[in-house]
């Protein structure tokens, strides 16, 4: 069956430092995965998605994730923070079956 | 282009009563899923409305059913509310025949039974 393990529910960083949210997946064949990016009051946001092409994908407000099927690792990154970060994220598998498992979310803070 | 619309927003209902949560897909998409999403966790699948029809089902009892209209739009309905009930609803809309599922979220219904 297929899971997603967020490490940490919250993450701090400063401002223009490393942004680095945690992913591990569990799933019988080879997946899909997705960060969805959540702000107060509103509903999801598609930050990136991997599909069986290139390892590294780029997505949206410079974030990035590489896939790394030895650890069965799906991380995200943001060389710099900004205030507008700060949200809730979201990493989610799909074997292609049409329906997304979410991990619990990862609330990131970004300081002054 | 409008996204994903959902209402109502906000939705206050007592214990044992019906609720009806609707959704209009983003111009183009012809497939509905609905997500529950209760507070400080992951959105959960509820199912997945295709051709008017039920393709895919989580883990949700009967109490949760739902309809897709010719338009695509699409209506959750919940009976017999539970506490356990309050939480984001959300809808999100795709395109099939995908393989990949890519879906377009709505800003969700806040349902609170007291």
């Amino acid at each position: 069956a297929q899971s997603v393990t967020q490490l940490g529910s919250h993450v701090s960083v400063s401002e223009g430092a490393l942004v680095l949210l945690r992913c591990n997946y569990s799933s019988s064949v080879p997946p899909y995965l997705f960060w969805y990016v959540q702000y107060p009051n509103q509903g999801l946001q598609l930050l990136l998605k991997y599909t069986s092409a290139a390892t590294l994908v780029k997505g949206i407000n410079g974030f990035e994730a590489e896939f790394k099927k030895s650890e069965t690792s799906f991380h995200l990154t943001k060389p710099s923070a900004h205030m507008s970060d700060a949200a809730e994220y979201f990493c989610a598998v799909s074997e292609g079956s049409y329906k997304l498992i979410f991990g619990s979310g990862t609330r990131l803070l970004v300081r002054p | 282009d409008a996204g994903v619309t959902q209402s109502p927003t906000h939705l206050i209902k007592t214990r044992g009563q019906q609720v009806t949560l609707r959704c209009s897909p983003k111009s183009g998409h012809d497939t509905v899923s609905w997500y529950q999403q209760a507070l400080g966790q992951g959105p959960q699948f509820i199912f997945q409305y295709y051709e008017e029809e039920e393709r895919q089902r989580g883990n949700f009892p009967d109490r949760f059913s739902g309809h897709q209209f010719p338009n695509y739009s699409s209506e959750l309905n919940v009976n017999a509310l539970l506490l356990g009930d309050s939480a984001l609803y959300l809808c999100a809309s795709s395109f099939s025949p995908g393989q990949v599922v890519s879906e377009y979220f709505g800003p969700g219904t806040r349902l609170t039974v007291t």
